[in-house]
Parts: structure tokens; C-alpha cells; sequence
């Protein structure tokens, strides 16, 4: 099954700056997510971007998508403590149904 | 808001249980999902379901059953529990062809 892939999967920044996450997909995709998860929590949908869109702005988070690359990257601008989660990468490669990445943790230290 | 509940966050069983995991949401969304989060291996999809009393296979469906009765409520049965099924079992739901899932905060289930 198709599965996105995140890179890099650890990330260690200091508060205020910025934090960007890849990933990347093997086959065609109607549109890719990104979600957070607090550690031992559920995941929490943060933004989606449709294979026809380039890039997409939801408050400090801004993603991109390359569908000739068959890849995405995901910015979050100014991080805060309160950033530091898992940061999943899915794809929908029809009906709805989502293939996940291993995630990837970001620590943003006060 | 609205809301994904599983039924427990932590439970412990032993081998060979048969084991309920239950998952209601109040949003009135037709698709449900189960998802077991392994170290290392990611989110993988058990079953998911596209309306009441349809019930598709995942990735990994063996070992597991499933059953949705009512729109709201989609459980996962583990028929008979085995050690390799200590997991994070995580629930979802959607509307078809809509953003984003909304997840439940998870069970993490140990089998002993």
C-alpha cells in the first residue's frame, strides 16, 4: 500500500524558529494531510492540500506540495513550546482511505 | 465540538480474551476506521467501514473483526487476544470525500 514518508524523523529547534518537515510518495494521490499527535494522545488534522494546489497557509502552518517530486513539505513558522509533537504525513489515494507515515518528531525547546 | 470517544484509554488482557474496543462519534459521519500505532511501523489500517453494516478490510486485518451496527458506533473485536496485538488502537471518522479525519485519543491495549 502507499505510504508518505517523512524526513527528517527527529528535529530538536529552539523556540522561534522555524521547523520544516518533507515528505514523500510513491504513486498518484487526490490529496495529502498533515496531522500532530501529542504524545499518547490521538491525531489532530492540522491542513490539507489537493493534488491540484501548490501551497496552501493555515495560521504558522504553510505546506507545499510537488507532485512532479512526489513530495511535500510542511513549515511551521515562529514554533512554540506547545509545537512539540509527532507531525504525520497522509495520503489519500482514493476513497477516503488515508496511508500514514511513521512520523516524525519535532522538540521545540522554551 | 465535535467528538471521536473510545471507550478506554488503557486496558490490560490476557492471552486468548476476546476483546472489545468501542468507538462512538457524534458528528454523523458515514466512514469509520481502525488504526493500530506501532514504534517505528506507523499507523496501519485494520477495518474501516463506509456505512452500517458494511465492513471493509485494512492492511492488517487478521486477527481482528469488526462490527457497526449503528452509524455512530463502530467496534473492533479482537477474537482472541495474542501478545503481538499490545498496540495504540486509534479510531476515526470522516465524511466521504471531505477533509481530514477526526481521531479518538486512542486505547492503548496490553495483552499479558
Amino acid at each position: 500500500s502507499q505510504q508518505g514518508e517523512e524526513d527528517p524523523q527527529a528535529l530538536s529547534i529552539q523556540e522561534g524558529e522555524n521547523a520544516t518537515m518533507n515528505c514523500s510518495y510513491k504513486t498518484s494521490i487526490n490529496n495529502l494531510q498533515w496531522y500532530r499527535q501529542n504524545s499518547g494522545r490521538g491525531l489532530v488534522h492540522l491542513i490539507l492540500i489537493r493534488s491540484n494546489e501548490r501551497e496552501k497557509h493555515s495560521g504558522r502552518l504553510r505546506v507545499t506540495l510537488d507532485t512532479s517530486k512526489k513530495s511535500s513539505s510542511l513549515l511551521i513558522t515562529a514554533s512554540r513550546a506547545a509545537d512539540t509533537a509527532s507531525y504525520f504525513c497522509a495520503t489519500d489515494y482514493g476513497n477516503n482511505r488515508l496511508a500514514f507515515g511513521k512520523g516524525n518528531q519535532v522538540v521545540v525547546i522554551p | 465540538d465535535v467528538k471521536v470517544t473510545q471507550s478506554s484509554r488503557y486496558l490490560v488482557k490476557r492471552t486468548g480474551e476476546k476483546v472489545f474496543l468501542e468507538c462512538v462519534q457524534d458528528m454523523d459521519h458515514e466512514n469509520m476506521f481502525w488504526y493500530r500505532q506501532d514504534p517505528g511501523l506507523g499507523l496501519r489500517l485494520i477495518y474501516f467501514s463506509y456505512d452500517v453494516k458494511m465492513k471493509e478490510k485494512g492492511d492488517i486485518p487478521e486477527g481482528y473483526s469488526v462490527s457497526r451496527e449503528k452509524k455512530e458506533r463502530f467496534s473492533l473485536i479482537l477474537e482472541s487476544a495474542s501478545t503481538n496485538q499490545t498496540s495504540m488502537y486509534l479510531c476515526a471518522s470522516s465524511l466521504p470525500g471531505r477533509a481530514g479525519y477526526t481521531f479518538g485519543s486512542g486505547t492503548r491495549l496490553t495483552v499479558v
